[in-house]
Parts: C-alpha cells; structure tokens; sequence
C-alpha cells in the first residue's frame, strides 16, 4: 500500500452540489493531515488540515479524519465551478530515518460543471 | 506578503548547462524543501534543509544539489542538466522540518532540451 492513496478522478459534480474526496493511508505516516489544491499550471495551496479525529470546518470545506479507518476525506459544499482542480492530501512522512517529506497523493482531478 | 518567491518562473535550457533555481522565504521559515513534480508521479522530495547550515538528501537527489547559506535563501543546482530533469520545481517551506503546513512557490518550469 502507497502511504497516501487517492483516487484520481475525474470526480465531476454539478454546481452547487456537495463534492467528496476521499484519501486513505498507511501506518508509515504521521498523524498530520493536509488537503490542498492545486490549479492547472499553479503551485499547491494549503486548504485545510487535520490532526484529530472527527470533523474540522472551514466555510464550504469539512475535512473528516477517521484514524480507526485511516481515511481522511474533504467534502465541499455548494460546489462552484471555481473549485474545478486537482485535490491533493498530503501526510508527513519518514525518509532516511527522518521525519522531513511531505508525502502527497497524486491528487483527484474536480470538475464542477455549471 | 509575498511568501516564498522562486527565479526563473520559465527556462528552456540545453543539455549539459549548469543551472541554479532560486529560492527565498520572507516568512522566517525554519525549514525548506525542493520538489519536482511529473505527470503521472506527483510531488517528489528532492532536498530538504532543516535549519541554516544543514541539508538533506530526499528520494530523488541525483544530479541535484542545494545549500542554505541563511535562513532566507535556499538555490536548487543542476550541476549538467539532462532531459530527464525537465518538470516543474517547487520550493517549499515549512516553520519546522517534519511539522506543521508546508507553503509553496509559485513554481520553476523547466525544460531541458
């Protein structure tokens, strides 16, 4: 099993709709938990992370971390077309004895259609 | 604010050049990392450094190298640039190594031709 698995779409939703994306991983990862998204031809922006289990709310977005399941989930409310990227989930992991890589799913492609 | 700032945004650059992609955080950053990222292979660690004055190799070092004079600067040198270094580089940052939310820069694009 990869240490942060993802689905990579295309996930597509109408607008307005509630998207869920959904990310599992492995024990050989920490208990850190970051989503971000990423725009075709842009870097990765920081959308929301989570360390504890249960739900974390931000506006339109929920992370959702179940540590029993080792899943971690982000669910977007009234989905817009804006939101249309690629979704990434990320868990700090170990190379080389150390704690120093973020490790990053290959991402599930969104597309809000109007 | 600007964050991390990455120099060049775009290069095309012939085989065998040496080329230096720089990087520099305003935001006191302890720590600071390089990667690639491919289609099909997603972000890929490439160095990292702890702290001013230390680095660390990641999972695909080779043909790289780094240094971190100050807390502020961190260059990514391809010493002979090949083909297969064609991707997109990003510079990272994070307060500390392992911890928290990681911040990137906009983005390298490079093409080796």
């Amino acid at each position: 099993q990869k240490e942060v698995e993802q689905n990579s779409g295309p996930l597509s939703v109408p607008e307005g709709a509630i998207a869920s994306l959904n990310c599992t991983y492995s024990d050989r990862v920490s208990q850190s938990f970051f989503w971000y998204r990423q725009y075709s031809g842009k870097s990765p922006e920081l959308i929301m992370s989570i360390y504890s289990n249960g739900d974390k709310e931000d506006g339109r977005f929920t992370a959702q971390l179940n540590k029993a399941s080792q899943y971690v989930s982000l669910l977007i409310r009234d989905s817009q077309p804006s939101d249309s990227a690629t979704y990434l989930c990320a868990a700090w992991g170990e190379y080389g004895g150390a704690t120093n890589k973020l490790i990053f799913g290959t991402g599930t492609l969104l597309a809000v259609q109007p | 604010i600007a964050g991390i700032t990455q120099a060049p945004t775009s290069q095309i650059l012939a085989a065998g050049r040496r080329m230096t992609l720089r990087c520099t955080q305003d935001m006191r950053h302890n720590a600071m990392y390089w990667y690639r990222q491919d289609l099909g292979l997603g972000l890929r660690l490439i160095h990292y450094s702890n702290t001013a004055g230390t680095t660390g190799k990641g999972e695909v070092p080779d043909g790289y190298s780094v240094s971190r004079a100050n807390t502020d600067d961190f260059p990514l040198t391809l010493a002979s640039a090949v083909p297969s270094q064609t991707s997109v580089y990003f510079c990272a940052s994070s307060d500390g190594l392992g911890a928290g939310e990681l911040f990137f820069g906009e983005g390298s694009r490079l093409t080796v031709l």
